[in-house]
């Protein structure tokens, strides 16, 4: 069974920085793109990030390119988001999810929360 | 960037009822569309790729039509369980984006 677990969200103030993970299993993690998506709260859904298996292709929404950073350790199973200079406007739940044949999201997380606020 | 205009916003219908939900695509996406149901305090869930393609257990009352640059999302025989706000999203090319969300409410 698919499993994605993401973590290390909370509340930080504007400015600051925060690192989420993502700890993948019951797949071959090093075979699938992955991806950030968050939803601000009562808001739809806005793609954030999307990184390749290999780690060689990597995307970002205009929002956040230059703030924040996709990364992920296959080793680890794990997939990362560091974000940075955080805004009010970066609050939202973080999803990360799992593409399947092309880029749709078949498998997603529970989410992690991230509160931006002074 | 690819827009998605999704319609209704919101929408109220009985059960048994048939509805259908649509995205409007801002230029040609193929058949690069999927459809996401999300309950309350949950994560979206997969009911639909490639714009007709049903998700493995998935109902088969949902169903994925696409006409032009306008795709659909019906449901069949609505049942309680069914209410949720429901999304589309494009990934013919990044930057992936998403419609705003149809909130549907059985009576």
């Amino acid at each position: 069974e698919v499993q994605l677990v993401e973590s290390g969200g909370g509340l930080v103030q504007p400015g600051r920085s925060l690192k989420l993970s993502c700890l993948a299993s019951g797949f071959t993690f090093s075979n699938y793109g992955m991806n950030w998506i968050r939803q601000a709260p009562g808001k739809g859904l806005e793609w954030v990030a999307s990184i390749s298996s290999s780690s060689s292709y990597i995307y970002y929404a205009d929002t956040v390119k230059g703030r924040f950073t996709i990364s992920r350790d296959n080793a680890k199973n794990t997939l990362y988001l560091q974000m940075t200079s955080l805004r009010s406007e970066d609050t939202a739940l973080y999803y990360c999810a799992r593409h399947r044949g092309a880029n749709w999201f078949a498998y997603w997380g529970q989410g992690t929360l991230v509160t931006v606020s002074s | 960037d690819i827009q998605m205009t999704q319609s209704p916003s919101s929408m109220s219908a009985s059960l048994g009822d048939t509805v259908t939900i649509t995205c409007l695509a801002s230029q040609d996406i193929g058949n690069y569309l999927s459809w996401y149901q999300q309950k309350p305090g949950k994560s979206p869930k997969l009911m639909i790729y490639g714009a007709t393609n049903l998700e493995d257990g998935v109902p088969s009352r949902f169903s994925g039509s696409r006409s032009g640059s306008d795709y659909s999302l019906t449901i069949n025989s609505l049942g309680y369980d069914d209410e949720g706000i429901y999304h589309c999203h494009q990934y013919y090319e990044y930057p992936l984006t998403f419609g705003s969300g149809t909130k549907l409410e059985i009576k």
